[in-house]
């Protein structure tokens, strides 16, 4: 079963604008994180974000975490063409198993 | 240092076949985990491997799939029989283990299209 559901399905922007992507879940976690995945290739992971954390950068990202409302975004500041590519998010329960959404395609037009 | 190396990169085989996939994990890492993803899926957790003991095979569809990490370090999956339906992305994935398993470091995959 996939615990993120991540909105919207599909985004596509300018080159230099923002994106938001939103992920919510339904069960507690240890820690929420995402991931990034260029067509036909593996995933890279983006930044963690732990269960008592609200906010986290990491260059031109940031993720916040709302536990209360079991929600999660991640926020690209002037994005560039090579942002274009699928993002996850995945909670992390027990065990440290990571259960992923169906991810957000994002294209980025130059 | 070196990723996660998956070998072969696609595989493409007929119904009731058997195939199975290679996986090299980063140097060091304890955890090893198989992820099955469909088209316009996110991966799904098949084995979780601590060491070479299993920690987690609940999604695991144990009456055709297989998997083994011998000494602990590489692993194997396997299906047999292959069913249309297991047309996907096997992804391989490992992280160090211990407080320090949270990320967790994905290869290329392996496409398998079973016709």
């Amino acid at each position: 079963s996939q615990q993120g559901e991540e909105d919207p399905q599909a985004l596509s922007i300018q080159e230099g604008e923002n994106a938001t992507m939103n992920c919510s879940y339904k069960t507690s976690i240890n820690n929420l994180q995402w991931y990034r995945q260029n067509s036909g290739r593996g995933l890279v992971h983006l930044i963690l974000i732990r269960s008592n954390e609200r906010e986290k950068h990491s260059g031109r990202l940031r993720v916040t975490l709302d536990t209360s409302k079991k929600s999660s975004s991640l926020l690209i500041t002037a994005s560039r063409a090579a942002d274009t590519a699928s993002y996850f998010c995945a909670t992390d329960g027990a065990n440290s198993k990571l259960t992923f959404g169906k991810g957000i395609t994002l294209s980025v037009r130059p | 240092e070196a990723g996660v190396a998956q070998s072969p990169r696609y595989k493409i085989i007929e119904k009731r076949q058997s195939v199975a996939f290679w996986c090299n994990p980063i140097s060091g890492h304890a955890t090893l985990y198989w992820y099955q993803q469909i088209l316009g899926q996110g991966p799904k957790l098949l084995i979780q491997f601590q060491n070479n003991g299993v920690v987690d095979d609940s999604q695991l569809p144990k009456d055709r799939f297989s998997a083994e990490r011998l000494k602990g370090v590489d692993s194997t999956l396997k299906i047999q029989p292959a069913k249309l339906e297991d047309s996907a992305v096997y992804l391989c994935a490992s992280s160090r283990g211990g407080r320090f398993q949270e990320t967790q470091y994905f290869g290329p995959g392996t496409r398998l299209l079973v016709l």
